[in-house]
């Protein structure tokens, strides 16, 4: 069964400071790993990782896959208020039809 | 822009009656998922559709049943709705584009059953 495991489960910060988040999968016949953005309603694509070491980057955000080590990592510098929300990764299943999502890291940025 | 639409933000229920949570999204997708999200619990999936009249069960379909008659919109009912049915119920799309499937989101629908 693909499992998709998120670490920490929660994290408060102040505005300003650096963040990582974790991601862990175990998923049959890798395609991919995608990173969200949940605030109060829709999730929102990030980012989507293919390849092993490859950085992507948005901005603050920048998000990094090590294939090796079934693991990713999400980074966001200098956080505002505006990062507060919950992150979540995910994983398509070996048939791509579908995606396995782990439980989420809920972000939280004092001012 | 891609959009997805659910029909209700905020739902109340009493225990027993037959919901129906409406989705529709824009973009021509061939694939239409439904899921509930609980604290603790993250996403999971309880039906996706990957074609007009094309249904599968996800990992928790027990208690709802969906329908798909158009390709833009994706329904999901459930027959009597049940307390431990109080949940966020997500709508996504997707389409498969050079074997990455990303899926796109409604906003949500709260729905409480009492």
């Amino acid at each position: 069964e693909d499992k998709v495991v998120q670490s920490p489960l929660s994290l408060v910060v102040h505005e300003g400071d650096t963040v990582t988040l974790n991601c862990s999968y175990e998923v049959t016949n890798f395609r991919s790993l995608l990173w969200y953005k949940q605030e109060k309603k829709a999730p929102t694509f990030l980012f989507m990782l293919t390849s092993s070491g490859i950085e992507k980057k948005s901005g603050r955000l920048s998000s990094i896959l090590d294939k090796k080590e079934l693991f990713s990592i999400l980074n966001i510098t200098a956080t505002q208020t505006g990062d507060s929300a919950v992150y979540l990764c995910a994983g398509p299943n070996f048939g791509n039809e579908k995606l396995t999502f782990g439980t989420g890291t809920r972000l939280t940025i004092i001012p | 822009d891609v959009k997805v639409t659910q029909s209700s933000r905020y739902l109340v229920k009493r225990t027993g009656e037959k919901v129906f949570l409406e989705c529709v999204q824009d973009m021509d997708h061939e694939n239409m998922f439904w899921y509930r999200q609980d604290p603790g619990l993250g996403l999971r999936l309880i039906y996706f559709s990957y074609d007009v009249k094309m249904k599968e069960k996800g990992d928790i379909p027990e208690g709802y049943s969906v329908s798909r008659e158009k390709k833009e919109r994706f329904s999901l009912i459930l027959e009597s709705a049940s307390t431990n049915q109080t949940s966020m119920y997500l709508c996504a799309s997707s389409f498969l584009d050079r074997g990455q499937n990303i899926q796109y989101f409604g906003a949500g629908t709260r729905l409480s059953v009492l």
